[in-house]
């Protein structure tokens, strides 16, 4: 089945500077590319996607990128704030039976300093 | 406007004692829904989906099993819990199959003694 490699694990950026999450995948049938944050205690939130047939997303400070030659994607903060303080996960999704599977990535734990 | 619930928020149990977790969705109809477990600290695993009424598949097996009695009902639950069964059930849905977002529900927290 698909695997998700996520990096780094954590973290730690300045107020203000950029943070970047790299995933990598590996079933090439894998077409969409979703991004959650989780803080602690709470349920995993939807905050970005990209679907195959693109190579590039931004809404607002948050900005995709996928690579599907590499299969690669990745996510980056511009213009961190101490709110986007949490845990990120990334995860690769390509239906298969009926079942939107999606495979997450180990996490990263970005910090935000103020 | 659709919404997810979860019941229990949390619960802890024994280790060898049964335990049903629930889901309901209201606002959409005929969704799929899905269970997902996560260890404390660790990531997000699929453990069953469902794309219709009374039909479940399993993705791995860990003594838990899963049913959809009514359209927008999804239960989890298992004969004796294990301690490895700790963490967050998280029940989430999407429209349809086929690569679309998937929106999960608050959780229910379960801790095994």
């Amino acid at each position: 089945g698909e695997q998700v490699e996520q990096l780094p694990s954590i973290l730690r950026v300045q107020e203000g500077s950029s943070a970047s999450i790299n995933c990598s995948y590996e079933d090439s049938a894998s077409n969409y590319f979703p991004w959650y944050k989780q803080e602690p205690g709470e349920n995993p939130k939807l905050i970005i996607d990209i679907r195959s047939n693109m190579e590039r997303k931004q809404i607002q400070e948050l900005i995709v990128l996928l690579d599907k030659k590499a299969k690669r994607f990745s996510l980056h903060i511009t213009d961190t704030q101490p709110g986007d303080s949490a845990m990120y996960f990334c995860a690769a999704s390509g239906a298969t039976g009926g079942n939107n599977k999606l495979t997450f990535g180990q996490g990263t734990v970005l910090s935000v300093i103020p | 406007a659709q919404t997810i619930h979860q019941w229990p928020v949390a619960e802890i149990k024994a280790v060898g004692s049964p335990l049903s977790l629930g889901c309901t969705i209201k606002g959409k109809s005929s969704p799929n829904l899905y269970w997902y477990w996560q260890a404390t600290g660790g990531t997000l695993q699929q453990l069953f989906y469902s794309i219709t009424v009374g039909q479940v598949e399993s993705v791995v097996q860990l003594n838990l099993s899963a049913s959809r009695p009514k359209d927008d009902q999804f239960i989890l639950s298992t004969e004796k819990l294990l301690l490895s069964h700790s963490g967050f059930y998280l029940c989430a849905w999407s429209l349809t199959a086929g690569g679309v977002e998937q929106y999960f529900g608050p959780g229910t927290r379960l801790t095994v003694l």
